[in-house]
């Protein structure tokens, strides 16, 4: 069974860092590609970025490029976001969420999706 | 910036519904890359839809999706009580980014 489990949330100042976490069971991880996506208190999805399955490729809304760094350890099963410069409009619930492809590509979907962790940001 | 989608629509058991996810040719229009996905209260997303009109294994064939030109959309048919949920469109758009629709929140009456 596919499992994605979120961590890292919290509470952070504007201008703070956190770094998320998504452990990943149940599948080959280093054969998928992964992305976050996040959601807003009572707002809809927004794409943040993407990571291929090697790590070699990644990919970010422009909302976070600059801000943000997506990585992964196929050795732990496990996928990471590093934020920086945090701000309040980056306060949302954070998805992780797995790619059927090993590549991302245009045709790239979000199959399966973890819980999320919230973060918030006082300004 | 985000698809837009219907804030809401509403059917009794039964009965079809269709929503709407309009984009620009720099999106929707511009690839047949669109997606659907169901959101129930506090849940994570669940996968219904992918390339516009390919259903994955396990989801239900009264859920269907189509394209015309800027506009995809996802029709249920045969409305069921548990189909109540927030559904949202994503599609490719261009320089590996994607793109989501608002959402739409089904009200099965």
């Amino acid at each position: 069974e596919v499992q994605l489990l979120e961590s890292g949330g919290g509470l952070v100042q504007s201008g703070g860092s956190l770094r998320l976490s998504c452990a990943a069971s149940g599948f080959t991880f280093s054969s998928y590609s992964m992305s976050w996506v996040r959601q807003a208190p009572g707002k809809g999805l927004e794409w943040v970025s993407s990571i291929s399955g090697s790590g070699d490729d990644t990919y970010y809304a422009d909302s976070v490029k600059g801000r943000f760094t997506i990585s992964r350890d196929n050795y732990k099963n496990t996928m990471y976001l590093q934020m920086n410069g945090l701000r309040a409009e980056d306060t949302a619930v954070y998805y992780c969420a797995r790619d059927p492809a090993v590549v991302v590509v245009a045709a790239s979907v979000f199959d399966y999706w973890g819980q999320g962790t919230l973060v918030t940001v006082s300004s | 910036s985000a698809l837009t989608q219907p804030r809401s629509v509403s059917g009794s058991p039964g009965q079809s519904v269709t929503i709407s996810c309009t984009g620009t040719s720099s999106d929707v229009g511009g690839y047949n890359y669109v997606s659907w996905y169901q959101q129930h209260p506090g849940k994570a997303p669940k996968f219904m839809i992918y390339d516009v009109s390919k259903r994955p294994s396990g989801v239900p064939d009264r859920f269907s999706g189509s394209k015309s030109g800027n506009t995809a959309s996802l029709t249920i048919s045969g409305l069921q009580a548990e189909d109540e949920a927030d559904y949202y469109c994503c599609s490719y758009a261009g320089s590996y980014t994607w793109v989501f629709g608002g959402g739409t929140k089904l009200t099965v009456l």
